[in-house]
């Protein structure tokens, strides 16, 4: 049982470069989201879908977009990349009132 | 003020003993309350959600404070291996499927 599993683990991209962050879940959940850690601000909500079909946005999107591709599937992309999207990403799935399961991380360097 | 505080620590204290987290949160309205444990560069993971009566995990105990808006983690008989950051996490309300993360407090246990 995976989980939820995050790709990639490590990037490092240049200032305008764009990339994808993937996240897939084989949990059967329906609520999907995404959140960035920086040091001393503790995770950050960007976007998140609560089913498949529909997403929101959430404390800090601007930057970037997401894609709920299917119930598994929820994707995160960065279309210009800037310094201050340095960070570590992580995916998480949930459902009902059980709390997140998490991804292992991506960890992004914006250079 | 914050949605959800936390002391960062870090907590030093030597093994075997008891150490208790303090967490408070804003929203009168919340519903869900739970712990996660976060070890160094990896992703969070659930520790135990928090019951209105409280609740018991082995050597883990969550209280949960609802007229002064609060949670609490008690860890006894403290092993090397609990060394991690702790995060507290509240679900604002029933109609909302986002979780709002404390920076979290650091535990360090001493040989």
């Amino acid at each position: 049982n995976a989980g939820v599993t995050q790709t990639p683990k490590f990037q490092v991209l240049k200032t305008g470069q764009s990339m994808t962050l993937q996240c897939a879940q084989d949990m059967n959940h329906n609520s999907m989201y995404w959140y960035r850690q920086d040091p001393g601000m503790g995770l950050r909500l960007i976007y998140y879908s609560a089913s498949e079909g529909t997403t929101d946005k959430g404390e800090v999107p601007n930057g970037y977009n997401v894609s709920r591709l299917n119930k598994r599937e929820f994707s995160l992309r960065l279309e210009s990349a800037a310094p201050s999207q340095t960070s570590v990403y992580f995916c998480a799935s949930s459902e009902g009132n059980l709390g997140y399961t998490f991804g292992s991380g991506t960890r992004l360097t914006v250079v | 003020r914050k949605e959800v505080e936390q002391d960062p620590g870090p907590f030093n204290v030597p093994e075997g003993a008891t150490v208790a987290f303090n967490c408070t949160y804003s929203n009168s309205a919340s519903q869900s309350f739970f712990w996660y444990r976060q070890d160094c560069r990896k992703e969070p993971k659930l520790l135990m959600s928090v019951y209105s009566s409280g609740n018991e995990d082995g050597r883990f105990t969550a209280q949960l404070n609802r007229a002064s808006q609060y949670i609490s983690l008690l860890i006894r008989d403290s092993k090397l291996s609990d060394s991690a950051t702790y995060l507290c996490v509240v679900r604002a309300s029933s109609g909302t499927y986002k979780y709002i993360f404390g920076t979290g407090t650091r535990l360090k246990v001493l040989a």
